[in-house]
């Protein structure tokens, strides 16, 4: 199986900081990534696919980068409903597998 | 729209089987591929397996021993059957269906909680 490593674990932020969140593959999987957000008692929302590609309705705060083995997310001005934990998938090979989460969380 | 909705016991015992079943409303259950996914309360996501409407089905082989998605197109359903459950099958259980032609999840249930205890 392939690996998912996001880093950090958790990050404090304050409204409007720039927050960067990384995912490192076990093994190259091109672009074939994904981040989801997933809010306390919610299901996790789709929030950029083919490693950069914006899900439609998704504010364009969020851009994300990367192919091969590491990819970012990139929250350009944190507001308060971004608050939450964010995970990433690779849809390269099956297994899927995700990321251990990242938790946003207020400064 | 299409919407996903998971259904099944909130308790089940050790030893015995887990069975869900998710039911597709505002659409047809054809012609996608649709998916099972867990989350252990306080921790992160784990794919479960995915069966296409045909019945075709894959799993994750550290749960292939014990798992079965099926699907009843009749119905507009697929289900989950997970077997010799232990507490560390205790989780809220999504079912959720890809982007077409790719992996990415873009259509989640709102998940069940099923815990596993005596």
């Amino acid at each position: 199986d392939i690996q998912m490593t996001q880093s950090p674990s958790s990050v404090s932020a304050s409204v409007g900081d720039r927050v960067t969140i990384s995912c490192r593959a076990s093994q190259g999987i091109s672009s074939y990534l994904a981040w989801y957000q997933q809010k306390p008692g919610k299901a996790p929302k789709l929030l950029v696919y083919a490693a950069s590609s914006l899900q439609s309705g998704v504010p364009s705060r969020f851009s994300g980068s990367g192919s091969g083995t590491d990819f970012t997310l990139t929250i350009s001005s944190l507001q308060p409903e971004d608050f939450a934990t964010y995970y990433c998938q690779q849809a390269n090979s099956f297994t899927l597998t995700f990321g251990g989460g990242t938790k946003v969380e207020i400064k | 729209q299409v919407q996903l909705q998971e259904s099944g016991p909130g308790l089940v015992k050790p030893s015995e089987t887990l069975s869900l079943t998710c039911t597709v409303s505002g659409g047809s259950i054809s012609n996608y591929f649709w998916s099972w996914i867990r989350q252990p309360p306080g921790k992160g996501l784990e794919w479960i397996g995915y069966i296409y409407y045909t019945g075709s089905t894959d799993y994750n082989p550290s749960l292939k021993s014990r798992v079965t998605i099926s699907v009843d197109t009749s119905k507009n359903q697929f289900s989950l059957k997970l077997n010799s459950v232990t507490a560390a099958d205790t989780a809220v259980y999504y079912c959720a269906r890809p982007n077409w032609g790719n992996w990415y999840f873009d259509l989640w249930g709102r998940g069940t909680l099923v815990t596993v205890s005596s």
